[in-house]
């Protein structure tokens, strides 16, 4: 099974409307982080966002937001009156075994969502 | 200057050949690893170390090696080059949080290298 699901392959919005990028992710640790990226059309990996599994405060910066809710294993990225400059494919990424002592190594990332803004 | 750098940008080589990509930082961090990403399929780890004598196989380490020259070099080989290794690969970075509880370290990627095997 996955660890980390982004069932939207693609998805196409017209500028200015909102748009939400879901992640449901599977593990079996009490302590986790989880994380966002950002994939532009020139494809360096771009770190958006990190939360931890003990943090479910949602989180704003600027038009981007972002929804955690352990209780749907949940952890949703919305894009407030979208630009063309947010066309890229976004990944979610799970970290685990934060405990191991050795600190986390592995991101399992998911197969990501390409968004396209058109204008 | 980029933090993380990755050399060649671009290559595109023959089956059976050896390769080799390389990976520098000027973040400091002690941590470094090696991804592939192929369409639809997100990245997948293939080695990571954690220092210079610290070398770990990912989770699709087959067909490759590494090599940790420095705290701030990391080169991945590809010793005998196989079309289904065409693929985009990254580096990232990150710098070890320290062991209490709750904490993790923020990977940062470098631009990626596109390559194709003929």
């Amino acid at each position: 099974a996955q660890k980390v699901t982004q069932a939207q392959t693609e998805i196409s919005v017209v500028e200015k409307e909102d748009v939400t990028l879901d992640c449901v992710y599977e593990t079996r640790d009490t302590t986790y982080y989880l994380f966002w990226y950002k994939q532009p059309p020139s494809g360096e990996l771009v770190f958006l966002i990190r939360r931890n599994s003990f943090d479910e405060q949602n989180e704003i910066s600027g038009r981007y937001s972002w929804n955690f809710q352990k209780s749907t294993s949940s952890f949703n990225f919305t894009i407030t009156a979208s630009q063309v400059v947010d066309s890229a494919v976004y990944f979610c990424a799970l970290s685990e075994g934060v405990y191991s002592g050795a600190g986390s190594y592995q991101l399992t990332f998911g197969k990501g969502t390409k968004l396209s803004v058109i204008p | 200057d980029a933090d993380v750098t990755q050399t060649p940008r671009n290559r595109i080589t023959k089956t059976g050949k050896r390769i080799m990509l390389e990976c520098s930082q000027t973040k400091g961090h002690d941590r470094m690893y090696w991804y592939r990403q192929d369409p639809g399929l997100g990245l997948r780890l293939i080695y990571y170390s954690f220092d210079v004598k610290d070398i770990n196989k990912g989770e699709i380490s087959d067909g490759y090696s590494v090599s940790r020259q420095a705290q701030a070099k990391f080169s991945l080989s590809l010793e005998s080059a196989i079309p289904n290794q065409t693929a985009l690969y990254f580096c990232a970075t990150s710098e070890y949080a320290g062991t209490s509880g709750g904490i993790t370290d923020t990977q940062y990627f470098g631009p990626g290298t596109r390559l194709t095997v003929l």
